[in-house]
């Protein structure tokens, strides 16, 4: 699986945007960008996907670069409850086959009161 | 709907033992997945079932650690003997359409003394 690249950390305040930023240069044409997050002392969460386009639903948007090289998960107005591990994962398909997630560190999220 | 279901969760044995976990996927899903999440890392996969045959374990340490998927339903995941550096937190995902996200259950954590 290709590699992505995100903050180890980043720090908002309550009721603002967050912006989490991942980087992945090496991204295939068939990779499809998902983003996952860990709360404290729980199994991760899928948030959102996507291949191309902008992708929004109810918990929170997803803007692709152009050239797919980066995107960023947009927390539109976080809460104390969005603390938790980020992460930016690609999958080479949508379903079937070894499709398994390949984590990294991801981006520990920080939310002041 | 009811999540992925995981027993026990939490389990301390001595190294040389025997252990096992049990994971209850969401009802319907064909994809079922076991995560090994050692402390300050994002999980790993060990392996990957598509009803009850095995699409991925190759990162499964075959020598110690077996699966298995009987009737497509139920998994379990065995650790034979058990050394020190299998204490982690063992997460049980299920995959299911129409994109196969996956759900995660609670995890067990295993301490190996």
């Amino acid at each position: 699986d290709a590699k992505t690249t995100q903050p180890n950390s980043m720090e908002s305040n309550e009721e603002e945007p967050v912006h989490l930023p991942c980087n992945h240069s090496t991204i295939s044409g068939t990779d499809y960008i998902h983003w996952y997050r860990q709360l404290p002392s729980q199994g991760p969460e899928y948030v959102i996907h996507g291949l191309t386009s902008n992708v929004n639903n109810r918990m929170a948007s997803l803007a692709i670069a152009e050239d797919r090289k980066s995107s960023t998960l947009i927390l539109h107005r976080a809460t104390l409850r969005d603390a938790a591990v980020y992460y930016c994962i690609l999958r080479d398909s949508e379903g079937g086959g070894a499709d398994g997630l390949t984590f990294g560190k991801g981006t520990h999220l920080i939310i002041q009161p | 709907e009811a999540g992925v279901a995981q027993s026990p969760r939490y389990k301390i044995i001595e190294k040389r033992q025997s252990v096992a976990f049990w994971c209850n996927p969401i009802s319907g899903h064909a994809t079922l997945y076991w995560y090994q999440q050692i402390l300050g890392q994002g999980p790993k996969l060990l392996i990957q079932f598509q009803n009850n045959g095995v699409v991925d374990d190759s990162q499964l340490p075959k020598d110690r650690f077996s699966a298995e998927r009987l009737k497509g339903v139920d998994s379990t995941l065995k650790i034979q003997p058990a050394k020190l550096e299998d204490s982690a937190v063992y997460l049980c995902a299920s995959g299911g359409p129409p994109y196969n996200e996956q759900f995660f259950g609670p995890g067990t954590r295993l301490t190996v003394l």
